[in-house]
């Protein structure tokens, strides 16, 4: 079984929709991250969150939000999806100890017509 | 703000052959650096870590640090076909841990 899930996998919606995704974990790690890839631009740092009472905006967080409902799981919310929040979405985990090195799991590809 | 530079390539290699890919930063505190390799589609899987200057080696692959020049790249012996994909650098700072990821290297591997 994957370590880190995501669902949904893909997912088509339309311009002003309401749409959650959601990362699950069993790695019992501590800190867990939303990116989104954009063809050119790389991942780029979404939120973040290094326990359940903790929150922290990334570079491109307008427009986006999450909830940490357990130590396990880490939702992203588009409160009022966009065309330009069309993109490749990853939830990460990473260790509190360690090296921190991220495991991330399988993208949730998002269109928004 | 910090920032991790790779070239974008494509950097295409005949099978067998080395494959190079380097990336710089400019965070002269960074801490921790990690090699990632991306199949078109799917997700980062970790393939390389190096902490200390120097090199380190697993398997085919060798990851180079040098910490004065802020640069760390990652060496592919023996290229197959299946080494086509992207690769990207990630750099985690002091203090934050936030890591820092490069926009990737695209390497194509030919037969």
């Amino acid at each position: 079984d994957a370590d880190v899930t995501q669902t949904p996998r893909n997912r088509i919606t339309k311009t002003g929709k309401r749409i959650m995704l959601e990362c699950s974990q069993t790695k019992g790690h501590d800190r867990m991250y939303w990116y989104r890839q954009d063809p050119g631009l790389g991942l780029r740092l979404i939120y973040y969150s290094f326990d359940v009472k903790d929150i922290n905006k990334g570079e491109i967080s307008d427009g986006y939000s999450v909830s940490r409902q357990a130590q396990a799981k880490f939702s992203l919310s588009l409160e009022s999806a966009i065309p330009n929040q069309t993109a490749l979405y990853f939830c990460a985990t990473s260790d509190f100890q360690g090296a921190r090195e991220q495991f991330f799991g399988p993208g949730t590809r998002l269109t928004v017509l | 703000q910090k920032e991790v530079e790779q070239n974008s390539g494509p950097l295409s290699v005949p099978e067998g052959a080395i494959a190079s890919l380097n990336c710089t930063y400019s965070d002269r505190v960074s801490q921790s650096f990690f090699w990632y390799r991306q199949y078109s589609g799917k997700s980062p899987e970790l393939i390389m870590s190096i902490y200390s200057n120097g090199d380190k080696e697993d398997g085919r692959f060798t990851a180079q640090l040098n910490k004065a020049s802020q640069y760390v790249s990652l060496l592919i012996r023996d290229s197959q076909p299946s080494d086509s994909a992207t690769y990207l650098c990630a750099v985690n700072p002091g203090g934050s841990y936030i890591p820092t990821f490069g926009r990737g290297t695209s390497l194509i591997v030919h037969p």
